[in-house]
């Protein structure tokens, strides 16, 4: 599984956009990005993924850099229940999958 | 719909004692796995089962015993507690699928808050 670099903390004034960056330059080709979020103790939960296309779903979008060696989380309308650490994972998942969790992004979002 | 449920939410031992955290799920999940979360850090896991019968290691995987015997069900023992092993510990499951496939996303229980005096 490739490393990924996030920064320790971020904050956002609630009804702005958040952008939360993620540097895994060691990716592979067949290296997917994942994001989850752990709101104050509960457990993580999924956001989204990608390949190397941008993704949006209900809760987010993913920007994927051509080269894959960063992405950026972006949740488009920042509420104070979006406060939570973003944690991004880089790897090869055909059985289930490991997670390898790093430090993760303690957002804040102020109002 | 339960999901991933894991008892006790609470639980405070004392060095040296044994319990089993139990983790159930109704998704018919193939994948199963269990992490510790300490204080200001990331989550590590533990030991995780690709089906019933399959187990293996995660990246900290001392002082912890797992088995799966059946689909839902994937209890973690600790034979002897340790204060090293205050922590508070998750249960995960996810279906098995090719790569990038949605039914790797993995789904967290609540959580057991473990205490070891």
């Amino acid at each position: 599984d490739a490393k990924t670099t996030q920064p320790p903390s971020m904050d956002c004034a609630e009804g702005r956009a958040a952008n939360l960056p993620c540097n895994h330059s060691t990716i592979s080709g067949n290296e997917y990005v994942y994001w989850y979020r752990q709101i104050h103790s509960q457990g993580p939960q999924y956001i989204i993924h990608g390949l190397k296309n941008n993704e949006t779903n209900e809760m987010a979008s993913l920007i994927i850099t051509e080269d894959r060696k960063s992405s950026t989380l972006i949740l488009p309308h920042a509420t104070l229940r979006d406060t939570a650490v973003y944690y991004c994972i880089a790897g090869f998942y055909n059985q289930g999958g490991k997670l390898i969790f790093g430090q993760g992004t303690e957002l804040s979002v102020k109002p | 719909n339960a999901g991933v449920t894991q008892t006790p939410k609470f639980q405070v031992l004392k060095t040296g004692q044994s319990m089993t955290l139990q983790c159930a799920q109704d998704m018919n999940h193939e994948y199963m796995s269990w992490y510790r979360q300490d204080p200001g850090m990331g989550l590590r896991l533990i030991h995780y089962s690709v089906g019933a019968g399959i187990t293996d290691q995660g990246e900290v995987p001392n002082g912890y015993n797992v088995s799966r015997s059946t689909t839902e069900d994937f209890p973690l023992r600790l034979l002897s507690a340790a204060p090293s092993q205050t922590s508070v510990y998750f249960c995960a499951s996810s279906r098995v699928g090719q790569p990038g496939s949605a039914k790797n996303i993995q789904y967290f229980g609540a959580g057991t808050r473990l205490s070891v005096l």
